[in-house]
């Protein structure tokens, strides 16, 4: 059984289109992340919940808009795509806090021509 | 902010030796954890190994290790026994300890290990 599951895995599109990737766990966890992995393969957290609460929003511009209808689900949704906007983008979650692990989703790639 | 540090792109072994990461930090807490994942040319995400900044013992796992100096901020992972699979990018990443907004994870940018046969 997948613990943290991405779907697409690949995302090709066009600048301007609106997308979306969703992620789902059934770890039974209660904080769930999105990271993205820019083609130079750093990795960035840019949003997390926590029991479907807002709890980090770092710096990502406001055409990303997570959304998470319960603690298994986290939805990130992007508006007027940019080429820019192409990377791996990685869902993970975690237990809550401490030094638990975050497990992570096996990505989706967002392409942007 | 902390940060985190890999100053080794890339790095490469032979099979059955033994390879070390570098990883410095930056950080003005007290409190707070470390890992080692490793990513695979699959993409997954894999957690390799993790240290609790509390904790004077350094973590073990199996043919992986850590070297743990909390003063002076350095954290690098030992790969024993080298094989063939360890292939993969690795990344160090810390994680506050204090409650509220931090359970992020800050990543270094990553060093490409490849393993020679």
């Amino acid at each position: 059984d997948t613990a943290v599951s991405q779907t697409p895995k690949y995302l090709v599109t066009q600048m301007g289109n609106d997308k979306s990737i969703k992620c789902e766990q059934n770890l039974g966890h209660d904080t769930m992340y999105w990271y993205k992995q820019d083609s130079k393969k750093f990795l960035k957290i840019m949003f997390s919940y926590n029991n479907k609460e807002l709890i980090i929003n770092e710096t990502v511009p406001n055409r990303f808009s997570p959304k998470s209808p319960d603690k298994a689900h986290l939805n990130l949704h992007i508006n007027s795509l940019e080429l820019g906007d192409s990377a791996v983008y990685f869902c993970a979650s975690s237990i809550d806090g401490g030094s638990d692990e975050q497990y992570f989703g096996p990505g989706t790639r967002l392409t942007v021509t | 902010a902390q940060t985190v540090t890999q100053s080794q792109p890339e790095m490469s072994v032979q099979e059955a030796e033994t390879v070390t990461l570098s990883c410095t930090y930056d950080t003005s807490e007290s409190d707070y954890y470390l890992f080692w994942y490793k990513q695979p040319p699959s993409r997954q995400m894999i957690l390799v190994i993790r240290q609790e900044a509390y904790k004077q013992q350094n973590a073990t796992e199996n043919r992986f290790s850590v070297n743990f100096q909390k003063a002076a901020k350095s954290f690098s992972l030992k790969i024993s026994d080298s094989q063939l699979g360890d292939a993969a990018m690795y990344f160090c990443a810390y994680r506050s300890a204090a409650k509220g907004g931090s359970e992020k994870l800050v990543f270094g940018k990553g060093t490409k290990l490849t393993v020679n046969p």
